[in-house]
């Protein structure tokens, strides 16, 4: 079945320092997700990619879908105190029925020290 | 607008026991989804619906049943708990399916099983 894999699965920075976590699909996806979950929160969307190559910016952070559509990447600029919490990429297989396929990676705990 | 509403969001039950977690959406979302969270393992999907009468299984339904008899509800039954079964349980709903649209999570239900 379809796999999503991101890595790394914890990363410890000092704040102002950039932030990458990479999302590597085993098929081409049809989209990818973002989401942002705080400490003892739910998964909160940030965005969704659908076309190949797209890059998409939220203030400090930049989205980007590869060219085969088969792994994405987030990177934080300058990360503050208010970014700390799990990163989770999501993807759609493409091709057959999409509704309820929703793979996620197993995320990245991100812990930023003032 | 609440969006998604999960309860309890505690619960303790000893082994054989059973319970359900109830989760309802004020959004008029046709499609809802079960997943649960264990730590480092990301979201796995459980059950999800596409519609008032309509259930599926996901990549790990086994031990759980689900109904949706309305739009709004779409409760999750855990019939004979055992310790696997100790995780976060996240309900979502999302106007389209997870292909076009985002996810509304709800808050969670801690659940442990002992």
């Amino acid at each position: 079945g379809q796999q999503v894999m991101q890595i790394p699965q914890y990363q410890h920075v000092q704040e102002g320092e950039d932030f990458t976590t990479y999302c590597n699909s085993s098929t081409t996806l049809s989209n990818i997700q973002w989401y942002k979950q705080r400490p003892g929160g739910h998964p909160v969307f940030l965005i969704q990619l659908v076309k190949s190559g797209e890059v998409k910016k939220q203030k400090r952070l930049t989205f980007q879908f590869g060219e085969a559509k088969k792994n994405s990447s987030l990177h934080i600029t300058a990360t503050q105190t208010t970014d700390v919490g799990t990163y989770f990429c999501a993807g759609t297989n493409a091709g057959g029925t999409s509704y309820g396929k929703l793979t996620f990676g197993q995320g990245t705990i991100l812990t930023v020290h003032p | 607008n609440a969006g998604v509403t999960q309860t309890p969001k505690f619960r303790i039950l000893k082994i054989g026991q059973s319970m359900t977690l109830q989760c309802t959406q004020d959004m008029n979302h046709n499609y809802m989804y079960w997943y649960r969270q264990d730590p480092g393992m990301g979201l796995k999907l459980i059950y999800y619906s596409v519609g008032a009468g309509i259930t599926d299984k996901g990549e790990v339904p086994n031990g759980y049943n689900v109904s949706r008899s309305t739009t709004e509800d779409f409760p999750l039954r855990l019939e004979l708990a055992a310790p696997s079964q100790t995780s976060v349980y996240f309900c979502a709903s999302s106007p389209r399916d997870s292909a076009t649209s985002p996810l509304h999570f709800g808050n969670g239900t801690r659940l442990t099983v002992t």
